[in-house]
């Protein structure tokens, strides 16, 4: 069965500290991961798609890489505005499954 | 451009009672459909999906159903709600039916009392 795991649940940063999210996947034929932003009481948002290990994707102060076991969202010297629940999610040959998301605060 | 919009964005129910959830896409022809429930602290849990109009796949078994009586439309309906119904429903479309790129709504707050 697909399963998606993301670490941790909760990360609090101050201003301008970098950090990173992880995104662990066991999905048979793997046909792309995804990350999505979601503000509270707001629908997600399309962030990236990633394929094949070694993909890197970059927006802003985001930057989201792929192996072949998991994936991770780079953040790089967060602000405020950062603060949301980042969701990944996979897609393997049956279906797309989400995980239970991150929730980031960023304190100014 | 293509934008989604879903209605009601907020609404309480007492148990028994009908819900109708509408969604429409605009900017696009033949769109993938979907209807997703987030409960609180909890993935987004599919619950239908639609390639065209009229046909449906249902994902969970359960008291809701939904329909696509237009390329641009799904709607989520129940006849008697639960209280177990309660939580925020997604409605998100897709170009490809195998991507995980998805467009949500703005969602839907149900609470069943």
């Amino acid at each position: 069965e697909d399963q998606v795991t993301q670490s941790p649940e909760a990360l609090r940063l101050q201003e301008g500290e970098s950090s990173s999210l992880n995104c662990s996947y066991t999905v048979s034929g793997l046909r792309g991961l995804f990350w999505y932003r979601q503000d509270p009481g707001k629908g997600p948002e399309f962030l990236f798609t990633l394929y094949s290990a070694g993909e890197e994707k970059e927006k802003e102060r985001l930057k989201a890489t792929l192996t072949k076991k998991e994936s991770f969202l780079h953040i790089t010297a967060p602000k405020p505005e950062d603060s949301a629940t980042y969701l990944c999610a996979v897609r393997g040959a049956q279906k797309l499954v989400f995980g239970q998301g991150t929730r980031l605060t960023i304190n100014p | 451009s293509q934008t989604i919009h879903q209605w009601p964005a907020t609404l309480v129910q007492p148990v028994g009672s009908p819900l109708s959830l509408e969604c429409t896409v605009e900017g696009t022809s033949n769109p993938n459909l979907y209807w997703y429930r987030q409960a609180a602290g909890r993935g987004l849990q599919l619950l239908f999906y639609s390639v065209g109009i009229g046909q449906i796949s249902s994902e969970v078994p359960q008291n809701l159903s939904a329909s696509r009586p237009q390329d641009r439309q799904f709607i989520l309906s129940s006849k008697k709600l639960l209280l177990s119904d309660s939580g925020f429903y997604l409605c998100a479309w897709s170009r490809d039916f195998y991507t995980g790129e998805l467009f949500f709504g703005e969602g839907s707050r149900l609470t069943v009392l």
